[in-house]
């Protein structure tokens, strides 16, 4: 089991330009969430999906988010056009529907200049 | 909406005590689930420990013990014989019994061991 892998780890951007982070959940997971963590604001849920469908969004900021999971196997989320305020650890994780366990990828680290 | 409290930013322990960080929660509904999770330097988020609320036995998980008070919405961890390597942020977190939503936060404590 590789746990949830989240890519890249660490992304540097220009204020205005698209960023897309990545999630690939555990397999047999069927429930995957997006979280952003900042010191202001703690962890925060963005969005979450149940078998590939999105089920919540109201903790997406604005219109600037979006989020996708086109199969079980992957997920993005991307902001355009990005702003420095967006600088946060985005953090994915999943589980199945049915357990009350989550696991957790590693992060991805932003930062808008 | 359900909210979770953690009351203490930062604590700091000599090694070898025992420790306990409080969390305190409020919801209307009687079916969830509380956990206490470890976030070290690498920002990895580590499940600790969890709870359901229809347990009334609390959660243990060798040196990590909780203190769940449901009337009173209290979940406290205690950390026996705590060493360097718990040094870290540790975060409470609520779970809705209704299905598979997110969890809530509290917002950290700051757990420093001192050898």
């Amino acid at each position: 089991d590789a746990g949830v892998i989240q890519s890249p780890r660490h992304e540097v951007t220009e204020m205005g330009q698209e960023v897309t982070l990545r999630c690939k959940p555990i397999s047999g997971h069927n429930s995957l969430f997006w979280y952003r963590q900042t010191m202001m604001r703690g962890l925060e849920l963005l969005i979450y999906f149940n078998n590939n469908v999105p089920i919540d969004d109201s903790g997406m900021p604005e219109d600037r988010f979006s989020a996708k999971m086109p199969n079980a196997s992957f997920s993005t989320l991307k902001i355009q056009p990005s702003e420095p305020r967006d600088s946060a650890v985005y953090f994915c994780a999943s589980s199945r529907v049915e357990a009350y366990g989550y696991t957790f990828g590693s992060g991805t680290r932003l930062t808008v200049v | 909406a359900q909210t979770v409290t953690q009351s203490q930013p930062e604590m700091s322990v000599q090694e070898a005590e025992t420790v306990t960080l409080s969390c305190t929660y409020d919801t209307s509904e009687n079916n969830y689930y509380l956990f206490w999770y470890k976030q070290p330097p690498s920002r990895q988020m580590i499940l600790v420990i969890r709870q359901e609320a229809y347990k009334q036995q609390n959660a243990t998980e060798n040196r990590f013990s909780v203190n769940f008070q449901k009337a009173a919405k209290s979940f406290s961890l205690k950390i026996s014989d705590s060493q360097l390597g718990d040094t870290a942020m540790y975060f409470c977190a609520f779970r809705s019994g209704g299905g598979a939503d997110g969890l809530t936060f509290g917002k950290g404590t700051h757990l420093i061991i001192q050898p």
